[in-house]
Protein backbone atom coordinates (compact mmCIF):
# COMPACT_ATOMS: atom_id res chain seq x y z
CA UNK A 1 0.00 0.00 0.00
CA UNK A 2 0.67 3.43 0.04
CA UNK A 3 1.99 4.28 -3.58
CA UNK A 4 2.60 7.25 -4.93
CA UNK A 5 2.89 8.02 -9.09
CA UNK A 6 4.30 10.65 -11.11
CA UNK A 7 4.03 11.20 -14.70
CA UNK A 8 6.11 11.40 -16.55
CA UNK A 9 9.37 9.63 -15.75
CA UNK A 10 11.47 12.30 -17.72
CA UNK A 11 10.89 15.58 -19.96
CA UNK A 12 13.03 17.42 -22.35
CA UNK A 13 11.50 20.70 -23.42
CA UNK A 14 12.94 23.67 -24.91
CA UNK A 15 13.60 26.78 -22.92
CA UNK A 16 10.38 29.06 -22.95
CA UNK A 17 7.66 25.96 -22.53
CA UNK A 18 5.94 24.73 -19.61
CA UNK A 19 6.09 21.44 -18.14
CA UNK A 20 3.33 19.86 -16.19
CA UNK A 21 4.14 16.95 -13.30
CA UNK A 22 1.71 14.81 -12.20
CA UNK A 23 1.43 13.02 -8.81
CA UNK A 24 -0.85 10.92 -7.65
CA UNK A 25 -1.52 8.71 -4.39
CA UNK A 26 -2.80 5.66 -5.75
CA UNK A 27 -4.25 3.77 -3.04
CA UNK A 28 -4.84 5.99 -0.15
CA UNK A 29 -6.35 10.12 -0.11
CA UNK A 30 -3.32 12.41 0.62
CA UNK A 31 -3.97 15.12 3.28
CA UNK A 32 -0.73 16.86 1.98
CA UNK A 33 1.78 16.50 -1.13
CA UNK A 34 4.79 17.83 -1.03
CA UNK A 35 7.16 19.27 -3.91
CA UNK A 36 11.05 19.00 -3.58
CA UNK A 37 13.60 19.65 -6.14
CA UNK A 38 17.23 17.75 -6.16
CA UNK A 39 19.92 18.92 -7.83
CA UNK A 40 22.63 16.17 -8.71
CA UNK A 41 24.31 15.08 -5.84
CA UNK A 42 22.17 17.32 -3.38
CA UNK A 43 19.91 16.49 -0.82
CA UNK A 44 16.06 17.59 -1.06
CA UNK A 45 14.87 20.91 -1.68
CA UNK A 46 11.40 21.44 -0.47
CA UNK A 47 9.81 23.59 -2.97
CA UNK A 48 6.29 23.96 -1.47
CA UNK A 49 3.59 22.13 0.69
CA UNK A 50 -0.33 21.77 -0.43
CA UNK A 51 -3.36 20.62 1.11
CA UNK A 52 -6.66 19.72 -0.84
CA UNK A 53 -8.62 22.56 -2.21
CA UNK A 54 -5.99 25.43 -1.07
CA UNK A 55 -3.39 27.38 -2.06
CA UNK A 56 0.38 25.94 -1.55
CA UNK A 57 2.55 26.99 0.89
CA UNK A 58 5.99 27.93 -0.81
CA UNK A 59 9.43 27.73 1.01
CA UNK A 60 11.18 30.93 0.83
CA UNK A 61 12.94 31.46 -2.51
CA UNK A 62 10.70 29.68 -4.52
CA UNK A 63 8.19 31.50 -6.93
CA UNK A 64 5.26 30.75 -6.41
CA UNK A 65 4.33 32.38 -10.17
CA UNK A 66 6.97 30.35 -12.12
CA UNK A 67 6.05 26.64 -9.74
CA UNK A 68 2.29 26.87 -10.52
CA UNK A 69 0.60 23.92 -7.63
CA UNK A 70 -2.37 22.43 -8.07
CA UNK A 71 -3.78 20.36 -5.76
CA UNK A 72 -6.96 19.50 -7.17
CA UNK A 73 -8.35 16.31 -5.26
CA UNK A 74 -7.04 14.19 -2.18
CA UNK A 75 -5.13 12.15 -4.62
CA UNK A 76 -4.12 14.42 -7.41
CA UNK A 77 -1.37 17.26 -7.06
CA UNK A 78 0.09 18.82 -10.09
CA UNK A 79 3.33 21.00 -10.55
CA UNK A 80 3.70 23.15 -13.73
CA UNK A 81 7.13 25.16 -13.94
CA UNK A 82 6.16 27.69 -16.22
CA UNK A 83 8.29 29.27 -19.25
CA UNK A 84 11.35 26.31 -18.10
CA UNK A 85 15.00 27.48 -18.38
CA UNK A 86 17.79 25.15 -18.55
CA UNK A 87 18.48 26.08 -15.01
CA UNK A 88 15.09 24.98 -14.09
CA UNK A 89 16.31 21.61 -15.18
CA UNK A 90 16.59 19.06 -12.26
CA UNK A 91 14.85 15.68 -10.38
CA UNK A 92 11.21 17.28 -9.61
CA UNK A 93 9.84 14.33 -6.56
CA UNK A 94 6.75 14.38 -4.83
CA UNK A 95 5.13 12.93 -1.65
CA UNK A 96 2.05 12.58 -0.20
CA UNK A 97 1.33 12.28 3.32
CA UNK A 98 -1.84 11.00 5.69
CA UNK A 99 -1.97 12.82 8.58
CA UNK A 100 -1.38 11.02 11.62
CA UNK A 101 0.20 11.18 14.99
CA UNK A 102 3.28 10.83 12.51
CA UNK A 103 3.47 12.59 9.34
CA UNK A 104 5.91 9.39 7.20
CA UNK A 105 5.73 10.99 3.45
CA UNK A 106 5.45 8.71 0.67
CA UNK A 107 7.72 9.22 -2.48
CA UNK A 108 7.19 9.11 -5.84
CA UNK A 109 9.53 7.59 -8.30
CA UNK A 110 10.50 11.31 -9.28
CA UNK A 111 10.66 13.25 -12.25
CA UNK A 112 13.81 14.14 -14.31
CA UNK A 113 13.09 17.55 -16.38
CA UNK A 114 16.29 18.17 -19.03
CA UNK A 115 15.72 22.35 -20.56
CA UNK A 116 17.11 22.63 -23.55
CA UNK B 1 16.49 25.01 8.76
CA UNK B 2 18.68 22.45 6.81
CA UNK B 3 20.25 19.69 9.47
CA UNK B 4 23.39 18.56 9.04
CA UNK B 5 24.50 15.00 8.24
CA UNK B 6 27.79 13.71 8.74
CA UNK B 7 30.51 11.95 7.89
CA UNK B 8 29.49 12.84 4.32
CA UNK B 9 30.45 10.09 2.61
CA UNK B 10 31.55 6.82 4.18
CA UNK B 11 32.95 3.10 2.56
CA UNK B 12 32.41 -0.07 4.17
CA UNK B 13 33.40 -3.58 3.57
CA UNK B 14 30.45 -5.77 4.00
CA UNK B 15 29.87 -6.99 7.52
CA UNK B 16 31.46 -3.81 9.01
CA UNK B 17 29.13 -1.32 10.99
CA UNK B 18 28.52 2.61 10.13
CA UNK B 19 26.74 5.76 12.27
CA UNK B 20 25.42 8.52 10.64
CA UNK B 21 24.57 11.31 12.07
CA UNK B 22 21.91 14.05 12.00
CA UNK B 23 21.95 17.38 13.91
CA UNK B 24 19.48 19.96 13.93
CA UNK B 25 19.83 23.57 14.96
CA UNK B 26 16.00 23.79 16.02
CA UNK B 27 13.62 21.82 18.38
CA UNK B 28 12.74 18.78 16.63
CA UNK B 29 9.26 17.00 17.03
CA UNK B 30 9.97 13.84 14.78
CA UNK B 31 13.35 12.83 12.50
CA UNK B 32 12.71 10.32 9.25
CA UNK B 33 15.59 8.58 7.80
CA UNK B 34 15.62 7.62 4.14
CA UNK B 35 17.85 5.47 2.07
CA UNK B 36 18.01 6.93 -1.86
CA UNK B 37 19.71 5.08 -4.80
CA UNK B 38 21.21 6.81 -7.84
CA UNK B 39 18.32 8.39 -9.99
CA UNK B 40 15.23 6.38 -7.86
CA UNK B 41 13.34 8.48 -5.36
CA UNK B 42 13.76 7.88 -1.30
CA UNK B 43 12.63 4.81 0.45
CA UNK B 44 11.38 5.32 4.19
CA UNK B 45 13.46 3.65 6.86
CA UNK B 46 12.19 4.94 10.13
CA UNK B 47 11.09 7.54 11.68
CA UNK B 48 11.41 8.48 15.58
CA UNK B 49 9.49 10.82 17.15
CA UNK B 50 10.49 12.99 20.24
CA UNK B 51 10.56 11.35 23.83
CA UNK B 52 14.22 9.63 23.22
CA UNK B 53 12.35 6.76 20.87
CA UNK B 54 15.25 3.86 19.78
CA UNK B 55 13.63 1.94 17.18
CA UNK B 56 15.12 -0.84 14.45
CA UNK B 57 14.09 -3.03 12.11
CA UNK B 58 16.95 -5.95 11.08
CA UNK B 59 20.21 -4.87 11.59
CA UNK B 60 19.39 -0.51 11.15
CA UNK B 61 18.67 1.15 14.16
CA UNK B 62 18.03 4.62 15.11
CA UNK B 63 18.01 7.00 17.87
CA UNK B 64 16.39 10.65 19.02
CA UNK B 65 18.10 12.78 21.05
CA UNK B 66 15.18 15.58 21.60
CA UNK B 67 17.30 17.60 24.06
CA UNK B 68 20.97 17.57 21.47
CA UNK B 69 18.54 18.26 18.64
CA UNK B 70 20.48 15.05 17.49
CA UNK B 71 19.47 11.18 15.54
CA UNK B 72 21.83 8.78 14.74
CA UNK B 73 21.38 6.25 12.14
CA UNK B 74 22.88 2.86 13.17
CA UNK B 75 24.41 0.08 10.32
CA UNK B 76 25.44 -3.14 11.64
CA UNK B 77 26.80 -6.04 9.53
CA UNK B 78 26.50 -4.06 6.58
CA UNK B 79 24.94 -5.63 3.00
CA UNK B 80 25.99 -4.50 -0.21
CA UNK B 81 22.16 -3.38 -0.51
CA UNK B 82 22.87 -1.17 2.09
CA UNK B 83 24.73 1.27 0.03
CA UNK B 84 23.13 4.12 -1.06
CA UNK B 85 22.69 8.24 0.07
CA UNK B 86 20.89 8.24 3.33
CA UNK B 87 19.26 11.13 4.16
CA UNK B 88 17.73 12.31 7.23
CA UNK B 89 14.41 14.57 7.90
CA UNK B 90 13.50 16.70 10.47
CA UNK B 91 10.06 17.68 11.20
CA UNK B 92 9.71 20.73 13.40
CA UNK B 93 7.08 21.37 16.62
CA UNK B 94 3.97 22.73 14.84
CA UNK B 95 4.85 21.65 11.21
CA UNK B 96 3.74 19.01 9.22
CA UNK B 97 6.64 19.12 6.35
CA UNK B 98 10.36 17.86 6.54
CA UNK B 99 13.91 19.47 5.97
CA UNK B 100 15.99 17.05 4.45
CA UNK B 101 19.82 16.62 5.85
CA UNK B 102 22.76 17.26 3.49
CA UNK B 103 22.89 13.33 2.88
CA UNK B 104 25.39 10.90 3.31
CA UNK B 105 26.77 8.28 0.81
CA UNK B 106 27.26 4.59 1.70
CA UNK B 107 28.99 2.67 -0.12
CA UNK B 108 29.65 -1.39 0.63
CA UNK B 109 32.72 -3.04 -0.79
CA UNK B 110 32.02 -7.01 -1.35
Amino acid sequence: GAVVSQHPSWVICKSGTSVKIECRSLDFQATTMFWYRQFPKQSLMLMATSNEGSKATYEQGVEKDKFLINHASLTLSTLTVTSAHPEDSSFYICSASIRATWNEQFFGPGTRLTVL
Amino acid sequence: QQPVQSPQAVILREGEDAVINCSSSKALYSVHWYRQKHGEAPVFLMILLKGGEQKGHEKISASFNEKKQQSSLYLTASQLSYSGTYFCGTELTGANNLFFGTGTRLTVIP
